[in-house]
């Protein structure tokens, strides 16, 4: 069976540190994957997906970027944390995109300082 | 772009009483609307969808009905029980592209 793997948990950095979230899927191959964030009381807000490796579409200007070195393997960066950025990440997965289920991940908490 | 609205923004019903919440978008392409309900502290997860070729789908308590000429679908749930409380997304499918814009969804309150 598939299984979506996403890490760290939770996280607390200061304002200008690096970020890196990680998410890689297992069960499957060639899955499309996303980056949502889901900001306090607020919606999913998607911020990158991929088709592919190395394709990666960005939906929303910030500083963060994705990167998908291998097929199932997803990540997401940022060489400096500003304090908005603070929230939930959530990785997901999807092989019949986009009218097919999405997979998400556990999510990661972003707390920004 | 497609752009996708969500109402109620909170909701709050009786146990057995029945909740609806309701979805419009605006991209008259869009064919696929699923409904996603995210517990607390929980990843969202799939409980619905509905494709723009049906105009009801159910599933025991749950219900989406889709109305294509006004661009909106709700979500009905039927005697209502303590674990449906939840905060419920709705989305659209982005025609052309591998992607869901979802609602800013509903925090729904199941009252004992």
């Amino acid at each position: 069976s598939q299984t979506i793997h996403q890490w760290p948990a939770t996280l607390v950095q200061p304002v200008g540190s690096p970020l890196s979230l990680e998410c890689t899927v297992e069960g499957t191959s060639n899955p499309n994957l996303y980056w949502y964030r889901q900001a306090a009381g607020r919606g999913l807000q998607l911020l990158f997906y991929s088709v592919g490796i190395g394709q990666i579409s960005s939906e929303v200007p910030q500083n963060l970027s994705a990167s998908r070195p291998q097929d199932r393997q997803f990540i997401l960066s940022s060489k400096k944390l500003l304090l908005s950025d603070s929230g939930f990440y959530l990785c997901a997965w999807s092989v019949l995109a986009p009218t097919g289920e999405l997979f998400f991940g556990e999510g990661s908490r972003l707390t920004v300082l | 772009g497609e752009n996708v609205e969500q109402h109620p923004s909170t909701l709050s019903v009786q146990e057995g009483d029945s909740a609806v919440i309701k979805c419009t978008y605006s991209d008259s392409a869009s064919n696929y609307f699923p409904w996603y309900k995210q517990e607390l502290g929980k990843r969202p997860q799939l409980i619905i969808d509905i494709r723009s070729n049906v105009g009801e789908k159910k599933d025991q308590r749950i219900a989406v009905t889709l109305n294509k000429t006004a661009k909106h679908f709700s979500l009905h749930i039927t005697e209502t029980q303590p674990e449906d409380s939840a905060v419920y997304f709705c989305a659209a499918s982005i025609p052309g592209a591998q992607k869901l814009v979802f609602g800013q969804g509903t925090r729904l309150t199941i009252n004992p």
